[in-house]
């Protein structure tokens, strides 16, 4: 079974809708991470959490919130879609002294 | 501006050719880390760098860390189609307590049979 699973996968909406991406880890870290991948920018940084108490902003977090529900549950919504929120989106999880990041499969989200 | 850039964007090659990848900033990270993402799936973590000037190896596959710490290659030696994908170099920017990491832009390899 993988260490980070991502649901769903693939997700089509509209602009306006309530979206929520989830993900869990098997790997017992502290450590997770929401990050959206467009092409030719890389993996830019959306929030953070190191434990269930401590949520972090990272770079481009306008429009989107989290909730940290447990160690191993960390959960991506977008309250209201908009097309340029079209990417691909990655959680990750680190627990090593430099921060090595494990990826989840990822979900590819389409905002119409 | 990206803090970690990375070159050259896109390279094209034949089977068993070599071909070196840079990834460069103006700032000193204690540690740099590379991944390579295939298609749909998420960045694997290929190494760790930690120690200015130190050489990695992982089979055909060779990462140095720039002495200055600015900076990391990664060398691949007789390229196969499956080296094929996205490769990505990441590492915590200075300040930020080493558990924020931010990512260049990657490198996409295709490895041509």
């Amino acid at each position: 079974d993988a260490d980070v699973t991502q649901t769903p996968r693939n997700r089509i909406t509209k602009t306006g809708k309530r979206i929520m991406l989830e993900c869990s880890q098997t790997k017992g870290h502290d450590r997770m991470y929401w990050y959206r991948q467009d092409p030719g920018l890389g993996l830019q940084l959306i929030y953070y959490s190191f434990d269930v108490k401590d949520i972090n902003k990272g770079e481009i977090s306008d429009g989107y919130s989290v909730s940290r529900q447990a160690q191993a549950k960390f959960s991506l919504s977008l309250e209201s879609a908009i097309p340029n929120q079209t990417a691909l989106y990655f959680c990750a999880t680190s627990g090593g002294s430099y921060n090595e990041q494990f990826f989840g499969p990822g979900t590819r989200l389409t905002v119409l | 501006t990206q803090l970690l850039e990375q070159s050259p964007q896109f390279l094209s090659i034949q089977e068993g050719e070599n071909l070196t990848v840079y990834c460069n900033s103006s700032s000193v990270f204690s540690s740099l880390q590379w991944y390579r993402q295939e298609p749909g799936e998420g960045p694997v973590l290929l190494v760790t760098v930690v120690t200015g000037g130190e050489v990695k190896k992982l089979k055909r596959l060779t990462f140095q860390f720039g002495d200055a710490r600015k900076d990391s290659s990664l060398h691949i030696t007789a390229a196969q189609p499956g080296d094929t994908g996205l490769y990505l170099c990441a590492g915590a920017p200075p300040g930020t307590g080493g558990f924020k990491t931010i990512f260049g832009a990657g490198t996409r390899l295709f490895v041509k049979a």
